[in-house]
């Protein structure tokens, strides 16, 4: 079957460090993935997308990267800050136009 | 301009009973989305209407959960009756194409005791 899933459910990352949230991805005839930021209370946030015929699109402080060979996205956060705190998902848009969300990773940060 | 907005923002409900929630999607996108979110576990697709047409509804759990859009506007999801499992946060979205960008409301939280 089809599956997005993530590989950590936690992430503590220092106050002004890079984090990187990684999604893997099986059997996907997708040729668009998103990244959303959900903060506590909120309803999902886009950060960024990507379509399938990109490895790498970099928005403000954020970058996705797709590696189509092994199936796996992840998001890049520059410097991170307090207010990145959040639950982020991956999720793809299949030809049906549904889009199908990861389990989240919860993104931590410490002062 | 406004988002997509939703109404309840919070509900508590008793088994049995009947909880409708609405959905104002952004004005002027024809594509509107019910997902929700249970225990903590992944956001799932509902539904998805394009204008007042169900385009697909592979997700509604049960034929407890009933879903409209008179009109092409705004959409309601009542669930009726009410059971434990359907506590969580029902999120609306919407989006002016298909493949368009797709925007969520704040959700509609679900207590059912």
């Amino acid at each position: 079957g089809e599956s997005v899933g993530l590989h950590l459910p936690t992430l503590s990352v220092q106050e002004g460090d890079n984090s990187i949230i990684n999604c893997a991805y099986s059997n996907s005839a997708s040729d668009y993935f998103i990244w959303y930021k959900q903060e506590s209370g909120k309803g999902p946030q886009f950060i960024i997308d990507i379509r399938s015929n990109m490895d790498k699109r970099q928005g403000q402080r954020v970058t996705v990267l797709l590696n189509k060979t092994v199936k796996h996205l992840s998001l890049q956060i520059a410097a991170t800050q307090p207010g990145d705190s959040a639950v982020y998902f991956c999720a793809w848009r299949n030809r049906d136009d549904k889009i199908i969300f990861g389990k989240g990773t919860r993104l931590h940060i410490l002062p | 301009e406004a988002g997509v907005t939703q109404f309840p923002s919070h509900s508590v409900i008793e088994k049995g009973q009947t909880v409708t929630l609405r959905c104002d999607p952004i004005s002027g996108h024809d594509n509107l989305y019910w997902y929700r979110r249970v225990m903590g576990k992944e956001i799932k697709f509902l539904l998805h209407f394009v204008k007042e047409s169900k385009q697909d509804e592979s997700g509604m759990p049960n034929n407890r959960f009933l879903a409209e859009r008179t009109g092409g506007t705004y959409s309601t999801l009542k669930v009726q009756p009410a059971e434990l499992e359907d506590s969580g946060v029902y999120f609306c979205a919407s989006s002016l194409g298909w493949r368009n960008t797709i925007y969520f409301g704040e959700g509609s939280w679900l207590t059912v005791v």
